[in-house]
């Protein structure tokens, strides 16, 4: 099925740093959203974005809806170790009510 | 409050089998979802529910699933004669009428197919 072009697939960093992760799509979407997925959990709605340019912070987690409508950004400052998981970028598209996913970026974390 | 909850947490069952995977979505949300993942890889969708109607089924693979809310809350997720390939973990997301784009997930039904 179709799914999003999400980057990078897993990153390894020390604690204390940021981190940077993004997702394309060759077609323009409405919503952006964020999710974090720990094992055995379903994924945990992070942040949601609803405009062309919006930037939206929660708590040390920014994400960007692309200007384009084809992108979006998720960074982490500071990184720490509850940090740790899998990410994943969802797109929505006008008038559909369905979410297409990435594939995620696995985050680990050494303290 | 209490989220959305998926009976059972695992299921394992053997090929040609019938399963039914529920979901209790969250109180007041109209909207419900399901979606599949399988290993290493992001969820896909299934179908949706509006109220008591499927009002997108086009992410269902083949005539072999199929899925009913007859009352508008709770949702049941059917395979018939299942497949190996079957194999994933089934989330069910619902989303409330005052926030339609925001869907909130349960912790997924582990299915393996043997």
């Amino acid at each position: 099925g179709q799914q999003l072009n999400q980057s990078p697939q897993s990153m390894f960093i020390q604690e204390g740093e940021d981190v940077s992760m993004n997702c394309t799509s060759s077609s323009i979407f409405n919503t952006w959203l964020w999710y974090k997925q720990e094992p055995g959990e379903g994924p945990v709605l992070l942040i949601a974005l609803y405009k062309a340019g919006e930037l939206t912070s929660n708590g040390r987690l920014t994400a960007q809806f692309g200007i384009t409508r084809k992108d979006s950004f998720l960074n982490i400052s500071a990184s720490i170790p509850s940090d740790v998981g899998i990410y994943f970028c969802a797109g929505q598209r006008q008038g559909a009510q369905k979410l297409v996913f990435g594939q995620g970026t696995r985050l680990t974390i050494n303290p | 409050g209490a989220g959305v909850s998926q009976t059972p947490s695992n299921k394992v069952t053997e090929k040609g089998k019938y399963v039914e995977l529920r979901c209790d979505p969250i109180s007041g949300h109209t909207a419900l979802y399901w979606y599949r993942q399988s290993l290493g890889q992001g969820p896909e969708f299934l179908i949706y529910f509006q109220g008591t109607g499927a009002a997108d089924d086009s992410g269902l693979p083949n005539d072999r699933f199929f899925a009913v809310r007859p009352e508008g809350s709770v949702s049941t997720l059917k395979i018939q004669r299942t497949e190996r390939g079957d194999s994933a973990v089934y989330l069910c997301a619902s989303s409330p009428p005052w926030d339609p784009e925001t869907q909130y997930f349960g912790p997924g039904t582990r299915l393996l197919v043997l």
